[in-house]
């Protein structure tokens, strides 16, 4: 049974620049919410995607865009990057359940350093 | 005051002590409680869920009071294995979503 993949493990960047993250989730599970998780700190969340729609978004910047994919696969895309998005990117899968039961597992993270 | 409150640590303990996390959330309408351990570098990985008042796994207890917002972590027996940072996170399905909140986490460092 798979668990959460992401790519790249690490990345760096200029400032300016453009990413783009990527995250499968869990075999079975249709809902994907990403986090960044700056050093020292919990990780804060950004985003989550269920049915190909953005469901509900944290206090990020217009910068920070996602998508979904029909596989529920989904990228984090960041615009104009700054120094201050350095940070591990965390994606978690969720599989949506009548009971609540709303536990999220994680994948290893991308490692973004910009510079 | 912040969403989810830990006491950073570090929480130096021997090897066999028996030690406990605290944790304060503000969101009186939160309705579900994990524990994470994150090793260093690493990601979180989901430790305990807490739905109603606790739940005991092992060595691990985790308890919950909805009047006083308030979740705690016990670990009994600790291992050298036991060092890592634990995350209290609240779930906020508020919005139409599942929203994870997470404290800054409680350093634990089990020694010989």
């Amino acid at each position: 049974d798979a668990g959460v993949t992401q790519s790249p493990t690490h990345l760096i960047k200029t400032r300016g620049q453009q990413v783009t993250l990527r995250c499968s989730p869990k075999s079975g599970h249709d809902t994907v919410s990403w986090y960044q998780q700056a050093l020292g700190q919990g990780p804060q969340f950004i985003f989550q995607y269920y049915e190909e729609e953005e469901r509900q978004r944290g206090n990020f910047p217009d910068r920070f865009s996602g998508h979904q994919f029909p596989n529920y696969s989904s990228e984090l895309n960041v615009n104009a990057l700054l120094l201050g998005d350095s940070a591990l990117y965390l994606c978690a899968s969720s599989l949506e359940v009548a009971s609540g039961a709303y536990e999220q597992y994680f994948g290893p993270g991308t490692r973004l350093t910009v510079t | 005051r912040k969403e989810v409150e830990q006491d950073p640590g570090p929480f130096n303990v021997p090897e066999g002590a028996t030690v406990a996390f605290n944790c304060t959330y503000s969101n009186s309408a939160s309705q579900s409680f994990f524990w994470y351990r994150q090793d260093c570098r690493k990601e979180p990985k989901l430790l305990m869920s807490v739905y109603s008042s606790g739940n005991e796994d092992g060595r691990f207890t985790a308890q919950l009071n909805r009047a006083s917002q308030y979740i705690s972590l016990l670990i009994r027996d600790s291992k050298l294995s036991d060092s890592a940072t634990y995350l209290c996170v609240v779930n906020d399905i508020t919005g139409g979503g599942n929203k994870l909140t997470f404290g800054t986490g409680t350093q634990l460092k089990v020694e010989l």
